[in-house]
């Protein structure tokens, strides 16, 4: 079946650096959609991606799509604790309801 | 507005017991789904409802049920409770399931089965 495959896992930085995490898809996408899931929360809608090619930008959080919409990126800028959470990417397919949920990626602070 | 409620909030369940997991909206939302969230995991899709009457199996459907009587409730049915079926529980709608429509979660049911 259709897969987002999302990496890393996990990314431990130190508050100041950079984070991002990647998407890639078995399939084109008509969209791809980011979410944010905090600790013990629910995931919560970032942005839609919609055109190949298109870039979005969120003040630190710059959002990617790429040229084939089989791939995706979030990058974040300068990360502050306010941003540790769990980021999913989820892909849709033309002419089907579902969303394809990556596995996520988990941004922890490092003390 | 509420947006997408869910309860109970937690619950444990012995091995065989049943349940329903109760999911309301009040954006009047088309679409509804339930997924399941296992630790350290993305979501996974139970099933889904494209309006009140019609449902559908997602991708992991066995051992549940839902039915859709109304626009605002979807009810997700555990029968013969297992435990590979303790899983956080989230349920949220869409106004319609096109590429344009962001989905709103409930703040989930986390189900213990032991």
């Amino acid at each position: 079946g259709q897969q987002v495959m999302q990496i890393p896992q996990y990314q431990h930085v130190q508050e100041g650096e950079d984070f991002t995490t990647y998407c890639n898809s078995s399939t084109t996408l008509s969209n791809i959609q980011w979410y944010k899931q905090r600790p013990g929360g629910h995931p919560v809608f970032l942005i839609q991606l919609v055109k190949s090619g298109e870039v979005k930008k969120q003040k630190r959080l710059t959002f990617q799509f790429g040229e084939a919409k089989k791939n995706s990126s979030l990058h974040i800028t300068a990360t502050q604790t306010t941003d540790v959470g769990t980021y999913f990417c989820a892909g849709q397919i033309w002419s089907n309801y579902q969303l394809i949920w990556g596995a996520g990626t988990k941004l922890i602070i490092k003390p | 507005n509420a947006g997408v409620t869910q309860t109970p909030k937690f619950r444990i369940l012995k091995i065989g017991q049943s349940m329903t997991l109760q999911c309301t909206q009040d954006m009047n939302h088309n679409y509804m789904y339930w997924y399941r969230q296992d630790p350290g995991m993305g979501l996974k899709l139970i099933y889904y409802s494209v309006g009140a009457g019609i449902t559908d199996k997602g991708e992991v459907p066995n051992g549940y049920n839902v039915s859709r009587s109304t626009t605002e409730d979807f009810p997700l049915r555990l029968e013969l409770a297992a435990p590979s079926q303790t899983s956080v529980y989230f349920c949220a709608s869409s106004p319609s399931g096109s590429s344009w429509d962001e989905q709103y979660f409930g703040p989930g049911t986390r189900l213990t089965v032991t």
